[in-house]
C-alpha cells in the first residue's frame, strides 16, 4: 500500500538555526499538510498546501514557517530560526484529489522529532 | 476553533473484549475521523463517517455519530494485543478546508 514516508525520522538542532523537514506525499495525492504533537499534548494543525499554494495555515505557522513543493514528489516544512519550544513530532499528511469532495481521508507519515536544544 | 475531544480515558482490557471509545466536538463538521497511533510512529487512518451518517463499519471497527449531540463512538470488538494504542478522533473545518483538529486521544491497552 502506498505511504507517506519523512526524513529524517529525528532531528537534533540547535537553537536558532534552520531546519528542513522532508516528506514524500502519495504519489496521485494532490493535497499536503504538516501537523504537529508536542509531548504529550495534542496534533495540531499547521499547513495545508494545494496546486502549489498554501491553501489555509493556523496561527502557530507564522514567519519563521516555510513550505515549499520543490520537485514533483518532495513537500518539505522549513524553520528559520528555531526556537526550543519548536520541539516536536512533525507529521506530513497528502489526500487525494479535493473534487472528490471534503470528506477524503488524510494519510500521515512517521514523523520526524526535532530536537532543539 | 472546533476540536474533537474524546473522553480522557485509558482502557486496559482483555484480549477479546470490546473496546469502546467517545469523542465530542463543538462545531459543525463535513466528517469525523478515527485513527490510531502507535507508539513512535504515525497515525493511521481508521474510518471516516460524513455528518450525514449515524453509523458506520469496517471490520472490527463500530463507529456512530451523533450530530445532534457531537459526539462520536468507537467500538473496537474482539479486541487483540495488536489493538494496543493511541486513539484519535479528528473532525475538519465543517467550512470546506480540510485542517484535521484532533483530540488528546485515548490509550487502549489490550492484554494477551
Amino acid at each position: 500500500e502506498p505511504e507517506v514516508t519523512q526524513t529524517p525520522s529525528h532531528q537534533v538542532t540547535q537553537m536558532g538555526q534552520e531546519v528542513i523537514l522532508r516528506c514524500v506525499p502519495i504519489s496521485n495525492h494532490l493535497y499536503f499538510y504538516w501537523y504537529r504533537q508536542i509531548l504529550g499534548q495534542k496534533v495540531e494543525f499547521l499547513v495545508s498546501f494545494y496546486n502549489n499554494e498554501i491553501s489555509e495555515k493556523s496561527e502557530i505557522f507564522d514567519d519563521q514557517f516555510s513550505v515549499e513543493r520543490p520537485d514533483g514528489s518532495n513537500f518539505t516544512l522549513k524553520i528559520r530560526s528555531t526556537k526550543l519550544e519548536d520541539s516536536a513530532m512533525y507529521f506530513c499528511a497528502s489526500s487525494e484529489n479535493w473534487w472528490g469532495g471534503p470528506n477524503q481521508p488524510q494519510h500521515f507519515g512517521d514523523g520526524t522529532r526535532l530536537s532543539i536544544l | 476553533s472546533q476540536q474533537g475531544e474524546e473522553d480522557p480515558q485509558a482502557l486496559s482490557i482483555q484480549e477479546g473484549e470490546n473496546a469502546t471509545m467517545n469523542c465530542s466536538y463543538k462545531t459543525s463538521i463535513n466528517n469525523l475521523q478515527w485513527y490510531r497511533q502507535n507508539s513512535g510512529r504515525g497515525l493511521v487512518h481508521l474510518i471516516l463517517i460524513r455528518s450525514n451518517e449515524r453509523e458506520k463499519h469496517s471490520g472490527r471497527l463500530r463507529v456512530t455519530l451523533d450530530t445532534s449531540k457531537k459526539s462520536s463512538s468507537l467500538l473496537i470488538t474482539a479486541s487483540r494485543a495488536a489493538d494496543t494504542a493511541s486513539y484519535f478522533c479528528a473532525t475538519d473545518g465543517g467550512d470546506g478546508n480540510n485542517r484535521l483538529a484532533f483530540g488528546k486521544g485515548n490509550q487502549v491497552v489490550v492484554i494477551p
